[in-house]
């Protein structure tokens, strides 16, 4: 119930296409989903996040939308470019803000 | 502006040698975390730091131990390094537990090699 799925484990995408990443949760108390962006031999970088009251958070290129029902939110990256190659992680963050899940992770190549 | 800094960023330990990795923030966070990341995986939580409240997850081992000095350092010191200990060892750090949007935010990590 701790876990949190995200698919596909790897991407590749043209430039200029739109890069999707899926996650999924069954922890009801999660509440605060966050995205993380790494790249390699780096830490993971703070990206994105949202909160299940919203259905849809958008910062430049990079959407979040989320269905509660569902218990599933996605990360949407438009027009992506080389520059996005990197690890993207989702997360979970419960109520208390003491359980923090990440999912396993999805690598994404851009082609130029 | 880096905000959660490690040193070294790469560290090379021999097999059984003890080796210490540090960690310091400038962001005043209550909260200090160590994860192992291994290639092409999440990163793992080790243990946490809630002030001067240590948390040990319950799988990690026991050749794992961490220092908290002070608010701004945190230490991770591995007693007898083995093969399997190579890794990514990310520092991060949050404002505090019980508060929603507990956001963590991750060091560059160090690169652990075990010879």
């Amino acid at each position: 119930q701790q876990q949190v799925k995200q698919s596909p484990q790897s991407l590749i995408v043209q430039k200029g296409g739109i890069s999707i990443i899926n996650c999924a949760y069954e922890n009801t108390a999660f509440d605060y989903f966050p995205w993380y962006q790494q790249f390699p031999g780096k830490g993971p970088a703070l990206l994105i996040a949202i909160r299940p009251d919203v259905s849809e958070k958008k910062e430049g290129r990079f959407t979040i939308s989320f269905n509660k029902s569902a218990k599933q939110f996605s990360l949407h990256i438009m027009d992506s470019q080389p520059g996005d190659s990197a690890t993207y992680f989702c997360a979970a963050l419960d109520n208390y803000g003491q359980n923090f899940v990440f999912g396993p992770g999805t690598r994404l190549s851009v082609l130029p | 502006d880096a905000m959660v800094i490690q040193n070294p960023r790469y560290q090379v330990t021999q097999f059984g040698k003890p080796v210490t990795l540090s960690c310091s923030q400038t962001l005043n966070h209550n909260v200090m975390y160590w994860y192992q990341q291994k290639s092409s995986q999440a990163p793992k939580l080790l243990f946490h730091y809630y002030d001067k409240d240590f948390n040990n997850e319950a799988d990690t081992p026991d050749n794992f131990q961490s220092r908290r000095p002070n608010t701004s350092f945190c230490f991770l010191d591995i007693r007898s390094p083995g093969l399997g200990d190579a890794a990514m060892y990310l520092c991060a750090t949050s404002r505090a537990l019980g508060l929603a949007k507990n956001i963590q935010y991750f060091g560059a990590g160090t690169r652990l090699s075990v010879l």
